[in-house]
């Protein structure tokens, strides 16, 4: 089965702190993804990665940036986290030209 | 740009009846579909997809949606409901970047009642 880590189930930071999220997962994937989700909102793409060193922005890269140093690790910073960032952070992967994504349990950031 | 709609944010059901869950999508190019569920406190699992192929596909738990493009709408339903199915279902679309990503529906909670 394929796994998709989150580092933290739940985090709570002060604003203005520097947060870092961090994914790993064990199929060999190239794609990685990341996504916030918010009540009535669904799920919004904030950053992708499609290789290692590779990122694309999604629809709310805003307040956000990403790395991925390695093949399974992917990784959100916060550089200074604000309230309005307080959410569901939700980290998936998929093969190559595959659309299918595999999901992490989720990382519920509260920041105050 | 690709988009999806998902209509109801909230649908009730009683334990035994129809599930229906509405979607419909916009693409300029022929899409991929998927239907993921979402249980308390987790990641989203995927339920079903549609590739192109069969336009009746069947999922885990006995879900199955159709893929109708006259319509722009690949609908969820379960024959019988049961009280393990309550909770969030997202509708997406393949999005046509050149990469491999999804636009996802707002969501819908489903609510099963005894």
């Amino acid at each position: 089965d394929v796994k998709v880590t989150q580092s933290s189930r739940y985090l709570v930071k002060r604003t203005g702190e520097k947060v870092f999220l961090e994914c790993v997962q064990d199929m060999d994937h190239e794609n990685m993804f990341w996504y916030r989700q918010d009540p009535g909102l669904g799920l919004r793409l904030i950053y992708f990665s499609y290789d290692v060193k590779m990122k694309e922005k999604g629809d709310i890269p805003e307040g956000y940036s990403v790395s991925r140093e390695k093949k399974e690790r992917f990784s959100l910073i916060l550089e200074s986290a604000s309230t309005n960032q307080t959410s569901m952070y939700l980290c998936a992967s998929s093969f190559g030209h595959s659309y299918e994504q595999y999901f992490g349990p989720g990382t519920r950031l509260t920041v105050t | 740009a690709q988009s999806v709609t998902q209509l109801g944010s909230h649908v009730s059901v009683s334990e035994g009846a129809l599930v229906l869950l509405r979607c419909n999508y916009s693409s300029s190019v022929p899409p991929y579909l998927f239907w993921y569920v979402q249980y308390p406190n987790q990641g989203l699992q995927l339920l079903l997809k549609y590739t192109s192929a069969a336009t009746l596909v069947k999922g885990i738990n006995g879900f199955e949606a159709e893929f109708k493009k006259s319509e722009t709408s690949f609908h969820l339903t379960k024959p019988s409901a049961h009280m393990s199915d309550a909770a969030e279902y997202f509708c997406a679309v393949t999005m046509n970047s050149g990469y491999s990503t999804l636009t996802f529906g707002k969501g819908t909670m489903l609510l099963v009642s005894p």
